[in-house]
């Protein structure tokens, strides 16, 4: 089982349309949860961070965080066709008994917003 | 204020030959990190540096890979000799402390022939 899941798309939504995106995790212990956004050749470009359970909006976006089900999702209002990219989610996972981690990334939701 | 930034953005080099690539992370960002993507698969962490010092290399694959972290700025990952398994994109990270989010850099693509 992977450490981090995401649904494997590609996901397809009209313009305007709500886009969602999921995310299960394996280690209980994992703190930190983020979305990345990839466009093709581009670095990943961090647009949510979410620490605690419930949600978290941003503008058009809003991150919802489940620790007892080990979910996390990002949903996309108002798609528009410039947010067509890969979609990324991260978990901040600490290295053992120690207070430093990494991010271990899901491997990414490819999200197309057509006209 | 000027983000992650690395060099080269593009290398390819034949098997066995040695391959340098930099990183110079935003500016007062302690935290750096280097992370690499194969074909078709997720983004793995390989590293991190606290300052100078390397916290946990973990995913350095093996060791023919060699990081370093001169005086706590930027940063280089060294590959000798290079494999064809070794291609991939080489992307750096840094943060102000281990719990902010990581800011990455446009990455490095290294093709081995």
């Amino acid at each position: 089982q992977k450490e981090v899941e995401q649904n494997s798309g590609p996901l397809s939504v009209p313009e305007g349309a709500i886009a969602s995106l999921n995310c299960t995790y394996s280690d209980r212990v994992s703190q930190s949860f983020f979305w990345y956004r990839q466009y093709s050749g581009k670095s990943p470009e961090l647009i949510m961070s979410i620490y605690s359970n419930g949600d978290k909006e941003d503008g058009r976006f809003t991150a919802q965080l489940n620790k007892a089900s080990q979910y996390v999702s990002l949903l996309i209002r108002d798609s528009q066709p410039s947010d067509s990219a890969t979609y990324l989610c991260a978990v901040f996972m600490y290295a053992g008994g120690t207070s430093y981690g990494k991010l271990t990334f899901g491997q990414g939701t490819i999200l197309t917003v057509h006209p | 204020e000027a983000g992650v930034t690395q060099f080269p953005s593009h290398s390819v080099i034949e098997k066995g030959q040695t391959v340098t690539l930099r990183c110079d992370p935003i500016s007062g960002h302690d935290n750096l990190y280097w992370y690499r993507r194969v074909m078709g698969k997720e983004i793995k962490f390989l590293l991190h540096f606290v300052k100078e010092s390397k916290q946990d290399e973990s995913g350095m694959p093996n060791n023919r890979f060699l990081a370093e972290r001169t005086g706590g700025t930027y940063s280089t990952l060294k590959v000798q000799p290079a494999e064809l398994e070794d291609s991939g994109v080489y992307f750096c990270a840094s943060s102000q402390d281990r719990y902010n989010e990581q800011f990455f850099g446009p990455g490095t693509r290294l093709t081995v022939l």
